[in-house]
């Protein structure tokens, strides 16, 4: 199947500073990408489905500027957490369906960033 | 609109035992429906998808599916759990249509194995 690699796995930082979680979909193309975040023993929040060449569109609750979304092409979308805080530290998931697929092709999965604010 | 149920956030079996996890939908349209596993620390794994064709599912690992439309449900069972099937199941939905690529999801239900 398709992959999905996301980096870093595991991310240590300091409350103030901003951290950059990358999603790259590594042999296929897509044009979305949805950026989730998983509390501990709570399924996966969508935050914001991330479009090639436009503005995400971020879902209800969600700080469009305290969690910035780039998807610059169409292997690549970036997660920026700015200004972190102790409670941002959570599982951040990407995941991507394919470009031009059907609708009822599956979601591919990253394998997640564990963000610890300290 | 649409909505996952995941019945028992927390379900144990002995090895060797039958799996059942279970899962209701709500959805406008015909949908989508998908089963995830998830390891500890790591992404989500697709264990196998029912997209309107055949309504009992087989996946990986074992592990099937049966489409129902009547029950709006889609149960997923193993016939013997082994110890490596504990970690934790999503249940997911998506709608049929062009441009519907958003996954709800189940909140989950964590399998545990006993040996």
């Amino acid at each position: 199947g398709a992959v999905v690699s996301q980096h870093p796995s595991r991310v240590i930082c300091k409350s103030g500073t901003s951290v950059k979680i990358e999603c790259r979909s590594l042999d296929f193309q897509a044009t979305t990408m949805f950026w989730y975040r998983q509390f501990p023993k709570k399924s996966l929040m969508l935050m914001a489905t991330s479009n090639e060449g436009s503005k995400a569109t971020y879902e209800q609750g969600v700080e469009k500027d305290k969690f910035l979304i780039n998807h610059a092409s169409l292997t690549l979308s970036t997660l920026t957490v700015t200004s972190a805080h102790p409670e941002d530290s959570s599982f951040y998931i990407c995941s991507a369906r394919e470009f031009g697929g059907p609708t009822n092709t599956e979601a591919f999965f990253g394998q997640g960033t564990r963000l610890t604010v300290v | 609109a649409q909505s996952v149920t995941q019945l028992g956030s927390h379900v144990s079996v002995s090895e060797g035992a039958l799996v059942l996890l279970r899962c209701n939908y709500s959805s406008s349209v015909p949908p989508y429906l998908f089963w995830y596993v998830q390891y500890p620390n790591q992404g989500l794994q697709l264990l196998l998808k029912y997209t309107s064709a055949a309504t009992l599912v087989k996946g990986i690992n074992g592990f099937e599916a049966e489409f129902k439309k009547s029950e709006t449900s889609f149960h997923l069972t193993k016939p013997s759990a082994h110890m490596s099937d504990a970690a934790e199941y999503f249940c997911a939905v998506s709608q049929s249509g062009a441009g519907s690529y958003q996954l709800t999801f189940g909140k989950g239900t964590k399998l545990s194995v006993i040996p």
